[in-house]
């Protein structure tokens, strides 16, 4: 399975919007790009997806490298509700396989 | 739609005890996926189902984990005998197509301590 690199931890502030990188060198051209979230003593919950073009929903952006070895996903403005660990996930097939992801806390 | 249901949200047992975990996935989704989540290892994909039946195993333990799904409504994880070591936090998790743009819909857990 295609490896994802992340940071361990990321900070920002309450209303201001949010970068979080993702590397996948090794992606191979049929991998879609998963990010997954999972808040304090929940289960992990879809955010976003994508192959090739930049998403939209109404949690994130997701925008992908013109190369896709990376991706970045965009909180455009961060509340407290959005703390939580970001897993970046390169899916081939049906299999999720999960990093450790980013922890990201908010301040109020 | 109530989502993915797991039964019980906690276990407590002892050493040695047979343990059983219980999931009940989304209606109409055809795959049905079990992890483990510790903080050493994180969250590792277990088993997958495919229309009830197992597809890949890969991720058990061990023979002392096993995964039943007899109906499209219902599976199970069971351990026996549980060791201290299978503490953890077991999510269950539902998909439609199972294609590489699906989405996986996670269960709340079963957070399992054994003493």
């Amino acid at each position: 399975d295609a490896k994802t690199t992340q940071p361990n931890s990321m900070e920002s502030n309450e209303e201001e919007p949010v970068h979080l990188p993702c590397n996948h060198s090794t992606i191979s051209g049929t991998d879609y790009i998963h990010w997954y979230r999972q808040l304090p003593s929940q289960g992990p919950e879809y955010v976003i997806h994508g192959l090739t073009s930049n998403v939209n929903n109404r949690m994130a952006s997701l925008a992908i490298a013109e190369d896709r070895k990376s991706s970045t996903l965009i909180l455009h403005r961060a509340t407290l509700r959005d703390a939580a660990v970001y897993y970046c996930i390169l899916q081939g097939a049906q299999k999720l396989v999960f990093g450790q992801g980013t922890r990201l806390t908010i301040n109020p | 739609d109530a989502g993915v249901i797991q039964s019980p949200r906690h276990e407590v047992t002892e050493m040695g005890q047979e343990v059983t975990l219980r999931c009940k996935p989304i209606s109409g989704h055809d795959y049905l996926f079990w992890y483990r989540q510790t903080m050493m290892r994180g969250l590792e994909l277990l088993i997958y189902f495919n229309n009830n039946v197992p597809i890949d195993d890969s991720g058990m333990p061990e023979d002392r984990f096993s995964a039943k799904m007899p109906n499209a409504s219902f599976s199970t994880l069971k351990i026996q005998p549980s060791e201290p070591r299978d503490s953890a936090v077991y999510f269950c998790a539902s998909s439609d197509s199972g294609g590489a743009y699906d989405t996986q819909y996670f269960g709340p857990g079963t957070r399992l301590t054994v003493l």
